[in-house]
């Protein structure tokens, strides 16, 4: 039973470039959230995308939009790339039911900015 | 929005010794989950628990939902245990996303 997956693991940008990171869900999951973790920092929350669509989004700015494909997956997109954009962006996955369910996480994409 | 403190921020240990760690949120919870974080970014799922207690091995974890708190036990801990050790809590009534407190950094030494 697969995990979930993110790739690229590494991934380093120039100011003002635009990023694309990607996450397939685990088995049988069909909600994906994003979450920003800053060094030293608890994740936080960007958005999550079930049947297609963003459902709920945290306090981040337009430059930060996604998409979730038929088959579950996610990309994550970045435009304009700030330094402050410099972070470990981490996946999760779980099945639609509500707040009961358990959120289980991919290993990451580390995002440097220079 | 809801507030997430976790205590202690850092925490060293010698191999063997048993510690707890602890979550306090500002309101009431659908979902708390404990997490750690080993050296390379991974979150390991440890334990879904919105109250009640659970066992897992050498870990084990209580939260009191009423009083808002919960508890991570780590007993005879190994160097392999170190890491960051995070709750994460979901707000009942409001949106469906995790909300992280800051963090417990553990390091168990030989």
């Amino acid at each position: 039973d697969a995990g979930v997956t993110q790739s690229p693991t590494h991934l380093i940008k120039t100011r003002g470039q635009q990023v694309t990171l990607r996450c397939s869900p685990k088995s049988g999951h069909d909600t994906v959230s994003w979450y920003q973790q800053a060094l030293g920092q608890g994740p936080q929350f960007i958005f999550q995308y079930y049947e297609e669509e963003e459902r709920q989004r945290g306090n981040f700015p337009d430059r930060f939009s996604g998409h979730q494909f038929p088959n579950y997956s996610s990309e994550l997109n970045v435009n304009a790339l700030l330094l402050g954009d410099s972070a470990l962006y981490l996946c999760a996955s779980s099945l639609k039911r509500g707040v009961l369910e358990t959120q289980y996480f991919g290993p990451g994409t580390r995002l440097l900015v220079l | 929005g809801i507030q997430v403190e976790q205590s202690p921020p850092d925490l060293i240990l010698q191999e063997g010794a048993n510690s707890t760690l602890r979550c306090n949120f500002s309101d009431s919870v659908n979902n708390l989950q404990w997490f750690h974080q080993n050296p390379w970014g991974q979150l390991i799922n440890l334990f879904y628990i919105p109250s009640g207690t659970k066992q897992n091995g050498r870990l084990s974890a209580t939260t009191v939902a009423t009083e808002r708190y919960s508890l991570l036990y780590i007993s005879s801990s190994q160097t392999t245990d170190s890491g960051v050790y995070f709750c994460a809590v979901v707000r009942r009534g409001g949106s469906e996303k995790l909300v992280f407190g800051k963090g417990t950094k553990l390091t168990v030494n030989p």
